[in-house]
């Protein structure tokens, strides 16, 4: 099936640094990628659609200039992560639609990306 | 998109089947019904998807009455490993592809 990567799996940063997630469809093209953050024994929450050559579109709520999305490739989506937090500290998870379930409306999800900030 | 409600937590034991119901009462004709379970710091992984009726799968069953006002996500003979968050989601397929908005979903534990 189609895998979809992340990278870093964690990270740990200084509070007032820039950190970037790298998320990947390793064996499908995707146009369109999703990012998703995630706290402690809470539920997914959709932050932002990534769009291939294009701006991405933020949620309501989502400060855009503090989290910058880059969809260079048809294969690769960056999430970064600017002048971090403490509060940012969550888990970072992107999606990419499925390319081949036939029938089927779906997203793959890559592994996430935890990030804390000290 | 039709919010859904569904039960915060279950229990079961190992070999049983588990019924996980969710209820999705303002759902639109144009709706899908979708699950998807999520390990503890992994991303989701899709279950099941379905219209009406009866959905199966070589994970699940997934139950949809004529209203599809709710729908019940069948697990047959659990086992430890099938202890997750199990989220229910209703949308629109095609233009909402992939914008997915997750309820709290049900922590389901397995019990040997």
């Amino acid at each position: 099936g189609a895998v979809v990567s992340q990278h870093p799996s964690r990270v740990i940063c200084k509070s007032g640094t820039s950190v970037k997630i790298e998320c990947r469809s390793l064996d499908f093209q995707a146009t369109t990628m999703f990012w998703y953050r995630q706290f402690p024994k809470q539920s997914l929450m959709l932050m932002a659609t990534s769009n291939e050559g294009s701006k991405a579109t933020y949620e309501q709520g989502v400060e855009k200039d503090k989290f910058l999305i880059n969809h260079a490739s048809l294969t690769l989506s960056t999430l970064t992560v600017t002048s971090a937090h403490p509060e940012d500290s969550s888990f970072y998870i992107c999606s990419a639609p499925n390319p081949g379930l036939a029938g089927i409306e779906t997203q793959y999800f890559g592994p996430g990306t935890r990030l804390l900030v000290l | 998109l039709a919010k859904t409600t569904q039960p915060i937590s279950m229990d079961s034991y190992e070999g049983q089947e588990v019924n996980i119901t969710c209820s999705h009462n303002n759902i639109a004709t144009n709706d899908y019904i979708t699950w998807y379970q999520q390990f503890p710091s992994q991303g989701p992984r899709f279950i099941i998807q379905g219209y009406k009726t009866k959905v199966t799968n070589e994970v699940a069953s997934l139950f949809i009455p004529a209203d599809r006002k709710s729908s019940t996500l069948s697990l047959p003979r659990v086992s430890l490993s099938d202890t997750a968050v199990y989220y229910c989601l209703v949308g629109e397929r095609g233009s909402t592809l992939g914008r997915l908005y997750f309820g709290r979903g049900t922590q389901l534990t397995v019990w040997p």
